[in-house]
């Protein structure tokens, strides 16, 4: 079974800075199924990222994914106020599982 | 526009049953797949139904295997979960999901579940 880990588990940054998430997997996936979540206190997720690298429907420029093997990157270029919350990496995985990541707090400095 | 929401949510007794809902608007509702995940208060995201578009296939991860039915009926475009043999830790947000292959592209509000005496 793949296990991801996200670090840090919580990231404090100004609004305006630039935050870097990280999404490791146990062991090498196809990143076509890597995606990324946002959630904020009282609501549902809402898909960010897919394919790793490919934002949904709506999602800011400021939003961007990257990574392959093991190793993957939510980047939000420069934090809006709206921005800061849970994020969290999921692999769609074979047998079919669905598994995520424990998520990144991304609170205000 | 495109909604899933949720319905039948509440409180149980451990050992005791309850059917989750999720009607769906919006889109067509047959072609695709549908997943259910919940959130334990304060905890992560917790996958635990998928059910592809015919409703043949059910999976489920090993927590609630036995115990949690996924199903559907496309005539009325909703999706069900039926949790049997409840536990405290089965306590959460449930959010009904559309699988938009490689990714949960939708999700419902959800509806809260809480298994207490």
């Amino acid at each position: 079974e793949i296990v991801l880990t996200q670090s840090p588990g919580t990231l404090s940054l100004s609004p305006g800075e630039r935050a870097t998430l990280s999404c490791r997997a146990s062991q090498s996936v196809d990143s076509s199924f890597l995606a990324w979540y946002q959630q904020k206190p009282g609501q549902a997720p809402r898909l960010l990222i897919y394919g790793a690298s490919s934002r949904a429907t709506g999602v800011p420029d400021r939003f961007s994914g990257s990574g392959s093997g093991t190793d993957f990157t939510l980047t939000i270029s420069r934090l809006e106020p709206e921005d800061f919350a849970l994020y969290y990496c999921q692999l769609y995985g074979s047998s079919p599982r669905f598994t995520f990541g424990p998520g990144t707090k991304v609170d205000i400095k | 526009q495109v909604q899933l929401v949720e319905s039948g949510g509440g409180v149980v007794q451990p050992g005791g049953s309850l059917r989750l809902s999720c009607v769906t608007s919006g889109f067509t509702f047959s072609p695709y797949g549908m997943h259910w995940v919940r959130q334990a208060p304060g905890k992560g995201l917790e996958w635990v139904a998928f059910a592809r578009i015919d409703g043949g296939r059910e999976y489920h991860p090993d927590s609630v295997k036995g115990r949690f039915t996924i199903s559907r009926d496309n005539s009325k475009s909703t999706l069900y979960l039926q949790m049997n043999s409840l536990a405290a830790d089965d306590t959460a947000v449930y959010y009904c999901a559309r699988d938009g292959a490689r990714s949960m592209d939708v999700w419902g509000q959800g509806t809260m579940v809480t298994v207490s005496s």
